[in-house]
């Protein structure tokens, strides 16, 4: 089945550690997508990659990190630096970044920094 | 900006009534995208609909109807005869122009439906 996988669904590290959120898609899709979704606030992004090998910040990048060296994967690192990590992570993709094209979501993962 | 308003945040119902989650939006583009997801207590976003500026017709999607109107900028949804399955956060977004070509999701803060058998 074609899909967006995200794991763990639940994670929790200690403050002052860093965290590495996996994301797989198998929809052949190029562009992908984090965002963080804290209680009762809508989806805010935190980073965008539209093709392999390149990725451009979001809203609220400070304190995160990502990569894309593969189509299918688009890994997000909470660092340190990020002042108040815990909250509910989706990663999303879709075919590209024009307007006609629709993000498809994975099931998120929810990250608590104790 | 680009805005999107959901002025309600919690609405609950008795199964089988119907139900309307408002979503208002703000743009200066005059042609732009809106989308309504649902995320049900799982977490996943599912996509309901997407609709493009120029077609404003009504669009029915079985017990799902979404009604947008250009004058006053708003793309309401509608579930009639509503049911437990049907409890979950439902999101109303805008697309917005990020550079390069490019464009993202502006999301609203969602409305919480709760079905009450």
């Amino acid at each position: 089945d074609g899909g967006i996988t995200q794991s763990p669904k639940y994670l929790f590290r200690k403050e002052g550690q860093n965290v590495t959120l996996s994301c797989e898609q198998n929809l052949n899709h190029d562009a992908m997508y984090w965002y963080r979704q804290d209680p009762g606030q809508g989806l805010r992004l935190i980073y965008y990659s539209q093709i392999v090998n390149d990725f451009q910040k979001g809203d609220i990048a400070e304190g995160y990190s990502v990569s894309r060296e593969k189509k299918e994967s688009f890994p997000l690192t909470v660092t340190s630096a990020q002042k108040n990590p815990t909250a509910f992570y989706l990663c999303a993709s879709s075919f590209g970044t024009m307007r006609t094209d629709t993000q498809y979501f994975g099931p998120g993962t929810r990250l608590t920094v104790l | 900006a680009q805005k999107v308003t959901q002025a309600q945040t919690e609405i609950s119902v008795v199964e089988k009534e119907d139900v309307t989650l408002d979503c208002v939006y703000e743009t200066r583009d005059t042609t732009y995208y809106l989308f309504w997801y649902k995320q049900p207590p799982s977490g996943e976003l599912v996509f309901l609909i997407r609709r493009n500026s120029f077609d404003e017709q009504n669009e029915i999607s079985g017990r799902y109807s979404w009604n947008f109107q250009k004058s006053t900028s708003s793309f309401n949804f509608t579930i009639t005869a509503s049911q437990v399955v049907d409890s979950a956060v439902y999101f109303c977004a805008l697309d917005t122009y990020s550079g390069a070509g490019s464009y993202q999701l502006t999301f609203g803060k969602g409305t919480k439906l709760s079905v009450i058998p």
